[in-house]
């Protein structure tokens, strides 16, 4: 596979639920992203790993948990979610960060989430 | 923080006819970045402009990176159905330690009628 893959394409569950969003990219870059996809907002951006580090932590509420155990997978753990956080999920990746001549990021196709 | 105006919100039109859009800011970038998402797919780089007037074109589409660093616009030449689909653009700094941060427009809703 190439590009940037993201597994369920759609979830949904319940506010009491606990799931998992998985990201994976196959173009060896060094930075990964999430960002929230609501209708007639502007993306939003949630997190933002380099080298699997966390630099941004964009005043997302605790029940969203971003893990980045290497520099090509990254994962969203929910829980306790509300029906507000109903959208789509969108994991990206970069070529480089922090005045390294950063790349455009190149987006996956998304996890539709509804809370119910 | 940054705001961007992306006008305008949907167009509908023939196809064969051309399209712009633009965004505007009321501060400066040093990239500009446009995309295409389409429905039920995450957003695809179309063009990315690094600097002030540059005018960049990929196939019929052509973009240009405004010489005040405050606006863009992107023109679609030509339109076929598959233009349908939501375009954004995109803002980006590229200083200090936040570089990575894009602003996103809210997007323009392109409907190619055959």
């Amino acid at each position: 596979e190439t590009g940037v893959t993201q597994t369920p394409r759609h979830l949904v569950m319940g506010m009491t639920n606990k799931k998992s969003l998985k990201c994976e990219q196959h173009l060896g870059h060094n930075a990964m992203y999430w960002y929230k996809q609501s209708a007639k907002k502007p993306l939003e951006l949630m997190f933002v790993y380099s080298l699997e580090e966390r630099v941004e932590n964009n005043s997302v509420p605790s029940r969203f948990s971003p893990e980045c155990p290497n520099s090509s997978h990254l994962f969203l753990h929910l829980h306790t979610l509300q029906p507000e956080d109903s959208a789509l999920y969108l994991c990206a990746s970069s070529q480089g960060l922090r005045g390294q001549g950063i790349s455009p990021l190149h987006f996956g196709n998304g996890t539709r989430l509804t809370v119910t | 923080g940054q705001q961007l105006n992306q006008s305008p919100q949907s167009m509908f039109i023939q196809e064969g006819e051309d399209v712009s859009m633009n965004c505007t800011s009321s501060s400066i970038f040093n990239t500009w970045l446009w995309y295409k998402q389409d429905p039920g797919e995450g957003p695809v780089l179309l063009i990315a402009l690094y600097k002030a007037g540059e005018l960049t074109s990929n196939g019929r589409l052509t973009a240009q990176f405004g010489i005040t660093r405050k606006d863009s616009f992107l023109n679609i030449s030509a339109s076929i159905p598959s233009d349908v689909g939501i375009y954004f653009c995109a803002g980006q700094l590229n200083s200090g330690g936040s570089n990575y941060k894009l602003t996103f427009g809210k997007g323009t809703l392109l409907t190619v009628n055959p």
